[in-house]
């Protein structure tokens, strides 16, 4: 099965402190992605990578950075951790479209408390 | 922002169909129309995608207009399973195109 896993379904931060999430696809995907979850407000893209050492911004990327070191894992890191990225983080990854369905494939979720 | 609009929320009696509706009437030509599904406390689940065709796999079935500004996602015989929140997505199909999420629509179904 493919599978892509997430460090941690739970952490509990204090403000100020660094957080880094953890993902690790698998599938030898090309792309990884990071999104945030918050209710009423769906699904955002904080940062997505289509390649190894290549990132891109998403729609909401201020207060986060990310790492892709090697083509399995997309870490996404949080300098200076606030209140109000207390969330659900979920990872997804895919491979390039035209020759396959463009899916993306998700983890279960990080839910971080910041307190 | 999302190119979608769909309802907040539906609802469907086990064993009938859902048609849960989705409006793209910006969507351009190079752009596909996605629909994804989210049960409670598990990450998004790919069902179906489709360009202009009438597309079904053994999940769902899904009716682009010819104008392709709008589509329907079709559960044939609804299960409490299939409560979840569903997404509708349109996107390019090129290697840095990324999914953008709106709020979807929150299908219960009753038994």
């Amino acid at each position: 099965d493919v599978k892509v896993t997430q460090s941690s379904r739970y952490l509990v931060k204090r403000t100020g402190e660094k957080v880094f999430l953890e993902c690790v696809q698998d599938m030898d995907h090309e792309n990884m992605f990071w999104y945030r979850q918050d209710p009423g407000l769906g699904l955002r893209l904080i940062y997505f990578s289509y390649d190894v050492k290549m990132k891109e911004k998403g729609d909401i990327p201020e207060g986060y950075s990310v790492s892709r070191e090697k083509k399995e894992r997309f870490s996404l890191i949080l300098e200076s951790a606030s209140t109000n990225q207390t969330s659900m983080y979920l990872c997804a990854s895919s491979t390039p479209g035209t020759e396959n369905t463009g899916e993306l494939f998700f983890g279960e979720g990080s839910r971080l408390t910041v307190l | 922002d999302a190119k979608t609009t769909q309802p907040t929320s539906m609802d469907c009696a086990e064993g009938r169909a859902a048609n849960l509706p989705c409006n793209h009437s910006t969507i351009s030509g190079n752009e596909y129309v996605y629909w994804y599904r989210q049960i409670h406390s598990q990450g998004p689940q790919y069902i179906i995608h489709g360009l202009k065709n009438n597309e079904t796999n053994e999940m769902a079935s899904l009716i682009i207009t010819e104008d392709r500004k709008s589509s329907t996602l079709i559960l044939p015989h609804a299960t409490l399973r299939d409560t979840a929140v569903y997404y509708c997505i349109v996107r390019g199909f090129y290697n840095t195109d990324k999914l953008i999420f709106g709020t979807g629509t929150r299908l219960q179904v009753f038994p």
